[in-house]
């Protein structure tokens, strides 16, 4: 069964629109992190943000936000007033204890156009 | 701060032929994740390096071997290649200390 699921395969918005990223997740277990990386086409992994399951609480980091809920296993993230930089596959991914070895989910494609 | 370096960027390889791909982790980090990303798709758990011994591994076949030197730097050995094996290879660092990873920008394999 997939951990992770990203059912967004490609998304494309206008610069300064508002765009949200869905994230469902599936687990067995109590303590879990779950994380937001972006890959712009250099490949590289850029941490965005990190959640771990006992904090529900949830936030705005500047132009991101995110919502955690663990009654629907999701956890959905939203880019505000967003910019032509901001394009690039965003990925969801779940680590689970003890050696934290991340499942990934298949990532959305974000298309922002000037 | 160097981040998390790999070498080579680019790799072309036959069929059968065996590669070594080379990772260094952050400064400060001492746990070394392999990753392989198939174009259009998420990263797939290769196996984790600590303290030289190989502590956790994916769904991969023995074709794919690794080491973890004393500096905390790793090797990714993949014998007999497939063209299946053709995707990009992401190394990542972390602290046992876990808060997430630093991944580098990845060795572009591709066979033919």
């Amino acid at each position: 069964a997939q951990k992770v699921t990203q059912a967004q395969t490609e998304i494309s918005v206008v610069e300064k629109e508002d765009v949200t990223l869905d994230c469902v997740y599936e687990t067995r277990d109590t303590t879990y992190y779950l994380f937001w990386y972006k890959q712009p086409p250099s490949g590289e992994l850029v941490f965005l943000i990190r959640r771990n399951s006992f904090d529900e609480q949830n936030e705005i980091s500047g132009r991101y936000s995110w919502n955690f809920q663990k009654s629907t296993s999701s956890f959905n993230f939203t880019i505000t007033a967003s910019q032509v930089v901001d394009s690039a596959v965003y990925f969801c991914a779940l680590s689970e204890a003890p050696f934290n070895k991340f499942y990934f989910g298949s990532g959305t494609k974000l298309n922002v156009k000037p | 701060d160097a981040g998390v370096t790999q070498s080579p960027t680019h790799l072309i390889k036959t069929r059968g032929q065996q590669v070594t791909l080379r990772c260094s982790p952050k400064s400060g980090h001492d746990t070394v994740s392999w990753y392989q990303q198939a174009l259009g798709q998420g990263p797939q758990f290769i196996f984790q390096y600590y303290e030289e011994e190989e502590r956790q591994r994916g769904n991969f076949p023995d074709r794919f071997s690794g080491h973890q030197f004393p500096n905390y730097s790793s090797e990714l050995n993949v014998n007999a290649l497939l063209l299946g094996d053709s995707a990009l290879y992401l190394c990542a660092s972390s602290t046992t200390d876990f808060y997430g990873y630093t991944f580098g920008s990845g060795t572009r394999l591709t066979v033919v």
